[in-house]
C-alpha cells in the first residue's frame, strides 16, 4: 500500500490564526517531505525529514514550522501566514532515508489565508 | 545546474488515440527519472520510475516511458487514451544521493470525445 494521508483536506485561516497540517504514512518510509504548490505550477520543496531529523529547509519563512514526532507522522505548524501563502500543501514520503528514492505524495491540504 | 524540461505546455488528444509527452533532462550524470500525474485538486501519483537497466519502463494505468541517453530524453507514452487520463503530467529528475526532485513545468493533457 503506497498511501500517504493528509488532514485536513481544506483549511481557511486568518492571518492571526495558528493551525497545523498533519501527514501520516504507514509504509515504513524514513523520509518525509513538505511541498507547496501554487496553481498551474510544479510542487516546490519546503522541508525534508530523514530518520526524524530535519535534513533540508529550503529557506522557508519561520511562520512555517515543521515537526516530525515519529517516523510515521509529519506536521506543519502555521502561524501569522500571509495571503500569498494560500496554496496546495503536499506531503510526501520515500523509502529508506530518502536520498535516491522515489517519493509518494498525499492528496494535499488546500490552504486559503484570508 | 540539474534541470528537467517539458517542452509542451498543453496537449489535446482524442479519446482512443495515442499520447506521447516529452521530457528532456540536463544532469552531469544519469539521474533517476520519474513521471507523475495530478488530477485537478489532487496529489501527485507516481506513474513510473527509471533508475537503471531496461530503458523501456512500464508503469501503472497503461503508461510506459523510454529512457534515451543519446537524446537526454524520457518520454511518456500511452497507446490508447481514456477520458480519465485528462490531467497534469510532471516529469521529475533526482540526482543520485539527493533528496530534491527537479520537476518540469508540467504538461496539461485534454482528452476530447
Amino acid at each position: 500500500d503506497t498511501e500517504v494521508t493528509q488532514t485536513p483536506k481544506h483549511l481557511v485561516m486568518g492571518m492571526t490564526n495558528k493551525k497545523s497540517l498533519k501527514c501520516e504514512q504507514h509504509m515504513g518510509h524514513r523520509a518525509m517531505y513538505w511541498y507547496k504548490q501554487k496553481a498551474k505550477k510544479p510542487p516546490e520543496l519546503m522541508f525534508v525529514y530523514s530518520y526524524e531529523k530535519l535534513s533540508i529547509n529550503e529557506s522557508v519563512p519561520s511562520r512555517f514550522s515543521p515537526e516530525c514526532p515519529n517516523s510515521s507522522l509529519l506536521n506543519l505548524h502555521l502561524h501569522a501566514l500571509q495571503p500569498e501563502d494560500s496554496a496546495l500543501y503536499l506531503c510526501a514520503s520515500s523509502p529508506g532515508g530518502g536520498a535516491s528514492y522515489e517519493q509518494y505524495f498525499g492528496p494535499g491540504t488546500r490552504l486559503t489565508v484570508t | 545546474a540539474q534541470s528537467v524540461t517539458q517542452p509542451d505546455i498543453h496537449i489535446t488528444v482524442s479519446e482512443g488515440a495515442s499520447l506521447e509527452l516529452r521530457c528532456n533532462y540536463s544532469y552531469g550524470a544519469t539521474p533517476y527519472l520519474f513521471w507523475y500525474v495530478q488530477s485537478p485538486g489532487q496529489g501527485l501519483q507516481l506513474l513510473l520510475k527509471y533508475f537503471s537497466g531496461d530503458t523501456l519502463v512500464q508503469g501503472i494505468k497503461g503508461f510506459e516511458a523510454e529512457f534515451k541517453r543519446s537524446q537526454s530524453s524520457f518520454n511518456l507514452r500511452k497507446p490508447s487514451v481514456h477520458w480519465s487520463d485528462a490531467a497534469e503530467y510532471f516529469c521529475a529528475g533526482l540526482k543520485q544521493d539527493d533528496y530534491k526532485l527537479s520537476f518540469g513545468a508540467g504538461t496539461t493533457v485534454t482528452v476530447r470525445a
